[in-house]
């Protein structure tokens, strides 16, 4: 079955930087990875998408970037603010089931 | 338009009782989905609905977890009886297709002393 795995568990940076969130997957044939953002004590929220149809895909500060040769997707966060800390899960699935990562915990420190 | 709701957020049993969780998803979402999230570990799948029927069982832990979804509507996940190892955050998510985004609810957390 699918394997997510998810590096690194946690990332501080300051205000203003940029975060780089990395997953990679097992099984060729996911072809949709979606990340969620927790923040503490409230539900996974969706915050980009990305289908294996495509290479990458940009909202604003956040964009999703997708190898499928290497089996790796990275979420990049620019000009990081605050509210932006949280947990960050990615996922990956090919038949509905979602199959996450560990999760990493960014801290923006002010 | 309401998200997924979860009944309760907190549940607090002891070990050997019975805890029964409820799902409330999307109104109009036919796929509904069970998820665990255990101490600071990825959160896993458990189960997929699609209308009343189970698609997908395969992350159930065991025979102690018994999921319904009577009519379509809301699911219940009911764990009998209860063991440490089941503490955790159980999440229900919802979509209305397959390959959609699914919509989490915020949650119950099960403490199982």
């Amino acid at each position: 079955g699918e394997n997510v795995e998810q590096h690194p568990s946690t990332l501080s940076v300051q205000e203003g930087d940029s975060a780089v969130i990395k997953c990679t997957y097992s099984d060729s044939a996911s072809n949709y990875f979606p990340w969620y953002k927790q923040e503490l004590g409230k539900r996974p929220q969706l915050i980009i998408d990305i289908r294996s149809n495509v290479g990458e895909k940009k909202d604003q500060r956040i964009a999703v970037t997708l190898n499928k040769t290497a089996k790796h997707f990275s979420l990049h966060i620019t000009e990081t603010q605050p509210e932006d800390s949280a947990v960050y899960f990615c996922a990956a699935t090919g038949f509905q089931k979602l199959v996450f990562g560990t999760g990493t915990r960014l801290l923006v420190s002010p | 338009e309401a998200g997924v709701t979860q009944f309760p957020s907190h549940s607090v049993i002891e070990k050997g009782q019975t805890v029964t969780l409820r799902c409330d998803p999307i109104s109009g979402h036919d796929n509904l989905y069970w998820y665990r999230r255990v101490m600071g570990k990825e959160i896993k799948f458990l189960l997929h609905f699609v209308k009343e029927s189970k698609q997908d069982e395969s992350g159930m832990p065991n025979n102690r977890f018994l999921a319904e979804r009577t009519g379509g509507t809301y699911s219940t996940l009911k764990v009998q009886p209860a063991e440490l190892e089941d503490s955790g955050v159980y999440f229900c998510a919802s979509s209305q297709g397959g390959g959609n985004e699914q919509f989490f609810g915020p949650g119950t957390r099960l403490t199982v002393l």
